[in-house]
């Protein structure tokens, strides 16, 4: 079964640290894999999208994601974080052909001033 | 371009009421998608509409009810209301043709509690 797996519930970090916000998941096919930003109170935002081609994909916000089809991941890198970047990101599975997404469990992130 | 407009953003409602939710998508597209969101269980796919066509539907009980019209505006509908009931319910829109189903824009969501 398709499913995703976000290992980490909440992570804080240090304005100004770098970020890695890890994502598995479980897919037996090639994956369409999405990260999405959730502040408080709000939809869900796009930050970028991984469907082919180059596994380093570049997103808003100065977001990037690797796809490592050997690991099964598309863990979520920053190198710089700011306090606005305070919010929930969920990493997503497209089923191509069923027009549904799996959602992962979310990580919260918290940043320290 | 107009965003995805979901009406109303808060709601309170009794045990064993009835609700509909709107959903306007963007401009040109022709899919929307719904979720539960709770603490709980995270986001959860409820239904997927296309051209006026229901193409998906997550576990839910059949007290979830959507439907699209033809200007691709969709609502669902939770009958029998239960206190779990209690989420935010998202709405997202896309082209929703091949891949470009996949890219997909949310509203804001309507907050449902049920008292």
């Amino acid at each position: 079964a398709q499913s995703v797996t976000q290992p980490d519930i909440h992570i804080t970090v240090s304005e100004g640290a770098s970020l890695e916000l890890r994502c598995n998941y479980s897919y037996g096919a090639t994956p369409y894999l999405f990260w999405y930003v959730q502040s408080p109170g709000q939809g869900l935002q796009l930050l970028l999208k991984y469907f082919s081609g180059d596994t380093l994909v570049q997103g808003i916000k100065g977001f990037e994601a690797e796809f490592k089809r050997s690991q099964s991941s598309f863990n979520l890198r920053k190198p710089s974080v700011h306090w606005s970047d305070a919010a929930e990101y969920f990493c997503a599975v497209g089923i191509s052909g069923t027009y549904k997404y799996i959602f992962g469990t979310g990580t919260r992130l918290k940043v320290l001033a | 371009k107009a965003g995805v407009t979901q009406t109303p953003r808060y709601l309170i409602k009794t045990r064993g009421q009835q609700v509909t939710l709107s959903c306007s998508p963007i401009s040109g597209h022709r899919s929307v998608s719904w979720y539960q969101q709770t603490p709980g269980q995270g986001l959860q796919f409820l239904f997927e509409y296309f051209s006026e066509t229901q193409r998906n539907k997550g576990n839910f009980p059949g007290r979830f009810s959507g439907r699209q019209f033809s200007n691709s505006r969709s609502e669902m509908n939770v009958s029998t209301l239960e206190l779990g009931d209690s989420a935010l319910y998202l709405c997202a829109s896309s082209s929703g043709m091949d891949r470009g189903f996949l890219e997909q824009y949310f509203g804001p969501g309507t907050r449902l509690t049920v008292t």
